[in-house]
């Protein structure tokens, strides 16, 4: 099946600073993809929709400005979470939709901790 | 209202026991359902499709009514390795929007 790969698995930062997330489709081209977070026990709940070659769509109640979206290619997106703060650490995943979108591909996750 | 509710669980079932799972949905315009499967701090992977006829794949069975909005998953001789938790997810076509949906989740713990 298809492979999406998401990089740090793990990152640890200090207060004020950002972290950049990248999530790449390795062997299909993904025009939109998707990220999640995760808190503990919680389920994934979807905080954007990224398009390539444009601004992504941003659920309501997630900062734009704050989580930062560029999909500037076919197979990559990048997801920054600028000014971390504790309350963003989270569990963070990205999605990919197969052509048929008939299956949704998970990257591993990136769990940030923000102390 | 969530959009999609499970049971949180946890189900305690001992080796060998069915369990079944329920979710309902609060959308009609939603199109098609999965099951997918989630270990401890790991991501989300599809565990079954679920069609309108039902389907089954070896101890898994997934049903889905669309009349009363709910989806089911049975699990048959359950495993040590059936212990995770069980997401249901609904795809919404509603304008256009194609991200899934998830179900908070339910956790099963398969004892031995």
């Amino acid at each position: 099946g298809a492979v999406v790969s998401q990089h740090p698995s793990r990152v640890i930062c200090k207060s004020g600073t950002s972290v950049k997330i990248e999530c790449r489709s390795l062997d299909f081209q993904a025009t939109t993809m998707f990220w999640y977070r995760q808190f503990p026990k919680q389920s994934l709940m979807l905080m954007a929709t990224s398009n390539e070659g444009s601004k992504a769509t941003y659920e309501q109640g997630v900062e734009k400005d704050k989580f930062l979206i560029n999909h500037a290619s076919l197979t990559l997106s990048t997801l920054t979470v600028t000014s971390a703060h504790p309350e963003d650490s989270s569990f963070y995943i990205c999605s990919a939709r197969d052509l048929r979108d008939t299956e949704a591909f998970f990257g591993q996750g990136t769990r940030l901790t923000v102390v | 209202r969530k959009e999609v509710e499970q049971d949180p669980g946890p189900f305690n079932v001992p080796e060998g026991a069915t369990v079944a799972f329920n979710c309902t949905y609060s959308n009609s315009a939603s199109q098609s359902f999965f099951w997918y499967r989630q270990d401890c701090r790991k991501e989300p992977k599809l565990l079954m499709s679920v069609y309108s006829s039902g389907n089954e794949d070896g101890r898994f069975t997934a049903q889905l009514n669309r009349a009363s909005q709910y989806i089911s998953l049975l699990i048959r001789d359950s495993k040590l390795s059936d212990s995770a938790t069980y997401l249901c997810v609904v795809n919404i076509w509603d304008t256009g929007r194609r991200a899934l949906t998830f179900g908070s989740g339910t956790r099963l713990q398969v004892q031995p």
